[in-house]
């Protein structure tokens, strides 16, 4: 399953399947992009970042990809499981100010 | 080692009202970050500590302020309380707060009524 922009803030695919979850963020001169999962009464929890010269970066079960051109990143889950579930942020971090914004999110619901 | 821990969990004022929260970041942790969050605006940044001084505001009106103290803890504060400042009130620790990595707490849930 995929997630096109901000504009579509739920994403539902079945349990072991990949997800896809897109994000477009705004400043050119961001240089540093993190992935926050967030569950139902807790604070975002960190995933995965990147740095602007970077363009790949992998984790366990998740990548992040960066395409600077256009202005978008993306979140891959491989084997989606159904503790994924839970509301997704892409951040984008400008400069060195620690002025750390956040794209709306995409609410990934995992069925059994 | 602990999180970053945030108190009170839950709050409930009146509008008018004035309210502080507190942050107590990682230790170590010199950057203390807010943030609201609503379902309707999504996470938007307050504002940003590091050793006692506001480094970067977002964009709230002047109800909303905060301070560090010299342990890094932090509070913010929100004066005369509007119905709209209901919301999930965040904060992220960080070691210096320039791109290496930010903890959340888990938030403090404010309803003003």
């Amino acid at each position: 399953g995929e997630s096109v922009g901000l504009h579509l803030p739920t994403l539902s695919v079945q349990e072991g399947d990949n997800s896809i979850i897109n994000c477009a963020y705004s400043n050119s001169a961001s240089d540093y992009f993190i992935w926050y999962k967030q569950e139902s009464g807790k604070g975002p929890q960190f995933i995965i970042d990147i740095r602007s010269n970077m363009d790949k970066r992998q984790g366990q079960r998740v990548t992040v990809l960066l395409n600077k051109t256009v202005k978008h990143l993306s979140l891959q889950i491989a084997a989606t499981q159904p503790g994924d579930s839970a509301v997704y942020f892409c951040a984008e971090i400008l400069g060195n100010n620690n002025d750390m914004r956040f794209g709306a999110g995409t609410r990934l619901t995992v069925k059994p | 080692k602990a999180g970053v821990t945030q108190t009170p969990r839950y709050l409930i004022k009146t509008r008018g009202q004035q309210v502080t929260l507190s942050c107590s970041p990682i230790s170590g942790h010199r950057s203390v970050s807010w943030y609201q969050q609503t379902p309707g605006q999504g996470l938007q940044f307050l504002f940003e500590y590091f050793s006692e001084t506001q480094r970067n505001k977002g964009n709230f009106p002047g109800r909303f302020s905060g301070r560090q103290f010299s342990n890094s803890r932090s509070e913010m504060n929100v004066s005369t309380l509007e119905l709209g400042d209901s919301a999930l009130y965040l904060c992220a620790s960080s070691l210096v707060g320039t791109g290496d990595g930010y903890t959340f707490g888990s938030g403090t849930r404010l309803t003003v009524v």
